[in-house]
């Protein structure tokens, strides 16, 4: 499969509990993106790398979560002191680009249910 | 087929009638648009996506209109199958790198 991978598909934490997310986007795309999805909406924008370069952070993006993409290639997404309104859809995306814009179609994966109880 | 003319949340259509989902986005200068099919427990799947400089784009039994004038989007999907029921996202990119999604129509196949 060379689409975007995320792991694990499904994560239940008790509250309080730090959980990492990890994204492979696919393997020539230099832009990848972090988006949060809870039941019966669309995602949201939580965050953007080009290449190893974080450029933008949603205002949902509290001070609890934290992403990575260290060398350009994976990315994690860590969330500290979980709570229950943490409990959502994360959807990773990647995409090719050079340029300010938005240039070709973003891919998602499957996502990381996270639960928190 | 069954067409909306506004945007609702849920569309039943008959099995292999014309579907046509709506969507109106909020940017005026908005100028990409895609398509995503949601089916349950997954990621989004692009569909198809279109560029403001486009009015009309078709692929495999879908079609992508963009009404920039009164900023609205459909999707039209030819000859319904049941595979095809899930829930459709039209998205609009920001002038920048995000996409901004739109609410959503659970669409419901009838055999």
């Amino acid at each position: 499969d060379t689409g975007v991978s995320q792991n694990p598909r499904h994560k239940i934490t008790k509250r309080g509990q730090n959980v990492t997310f990890r994204c492979d986007p696919i393997s020539e795309h230099n832009r990848l993106y972090w988006y949060r999805q809870t039941l019966g909406q669309g995602p949201e924008f939580l965050t953007y790398f080009q290449n190893e370069a974080q450029l933008e952070k949603s205002r949902l993006l509290s001070d609890r979560f934290s992403a990575e993409r260290p060398k350009g290639s994976f990315s994690t997404l860590e969330i500290q002191r979980t709570e229950q309104g943490d409990s959502a859809m994360y959807l990773c995306a990647s995409s090719q680009g050079q340029g300010a814009r938005l240039d070709t179609e973003a891919f998602f994966g499957q996502g990381t249910r996270l639960t928190v109880v | 087929g069954e067409s909306v003319g506004l945007h609702l949340p849920t569309l039943s259509v008959q099995e292999g009638d014309n579907s046509i989902i709506n969507c109106a986005y909020s940017n005026s200068a908005s100028d990409y648009f895609i398509w995503y099919k949601q089916e349950s427990g997954k990621g989004p799947q692009f569909i198809i996506d279109i560029r403001s400089n486009m009015d009309k784009r078709q692929g495999q039994r879908v079609t992508v209109l963009l009404n920039k004038t009164v900023k609205h989007l459909s999707l039209q999907i030819a000859a319904t199958q049941p595979g095809d029921s899930a829930v459709y996202f039209c998205a609009e990119n920001l002038a920048d790198y995000k996409l901004s999604f739109g609410a959503g129509t659970t669409v419901t196949v009838r055999a």
